[in-house]
């Protein structure tokens, strides 16, 4: 599975919009690219998940660059629950693939 | 809508003895995935299955062992159990095999070894 890089933490007005940036420059064709959040040793929660094109859904935005070595997820409108760990993962599209876990971007919306 | 059910929440073992660990998937989900996650560090995966059959394996010690049953719950039994196992354990299930349908995890299962 291809490495993702993350910033190690980044901070986000409450109400504003968190842009959250992954580098997978290495992700080959067939390789989605997901993202989950882990709020304080509860499960990890997923968020969404794309192969090439930009996808949305109730909860945030994915922007997946043109060449697919990158990505943003975006959180439209950050509030005080949203602080959490995210993670970027790579995952091949055949069978039951596991998620591989990084460090992860902690994010802290402030008030 | 139903999630991925663990069981016990909490448990507490003493060294060298046994731990059973269930996680039940949502309904109709064939695949269960076992991960680790230690005081802070990030998950890591042990094992997974897909109908009933072993599909992957990490780093899951020897003195591990899991099965997925007939209902596709599962059960990660633990042996010989030391400190360094004191963590918190995390079941997902997924539909089908394929890579496009995502994990959902359940709340884990908190072990401390005393």
């Amino acid at each position: 599975d291809a490495k993702t890089t993350q910033p190690t933490s980044m901070d986000c007005a409450e109400g504003r919009a968190a842009n959250l940036p992954c580098n997978h420059s290495t992700i080959s064709g067939n390789e989605y690219v997901y993202w989950y959040r882990q709020i304080h040793s509860q499960g990890p929660q997923y968020i969404i998940h794309g192969l090439k094109n930009n996808e949305t859904n109730e909860m945030a935005s994915l922007i997946i660059t043109e060449d697919r070595k990158s990505s943003t997820l975006i959180l439209p409108h950050a509030t005080l629950r949203d602080t959490a760990v995210y993670y970027c993962i790579v995952r091949h599209s055949w069978g039951a693939q596991k998620l591989v876990f990084g460090q992860g971007t902690r994010l802290t919306i402030n008030p | 809508a139903a999630g991925v059910i663990q069981s016990p929440r909490h448990l507490i073992k003493e060294k060298r003895e046994t731990a059973t660990l269930k996680c039940y998937p949502i309904p109709r989900h064939d695949t269960v995935y076992w991960y680790q996650q230690g005081p802070g560090q990030d998950p890591q995966f042990l094992i997974s299955f897909y109908e009933k059959m072993q599909s992957d394996k990490g780093s899951i010690p020897d003195r591990f062992s899991a099965q997925q049953f007939s209902d596709y719950h599962s059960e990660l039994n633990m042996s010989s159990l030391e400190l360094g196992d004191s963590a918190l354990y995390f079941c997902a299930s997924s539909l089908g095999s394929n890579s496009n349908q995502p994990q959902h995890f359940g709340d884990g299962t908190r072990l401390s070894i005393l």
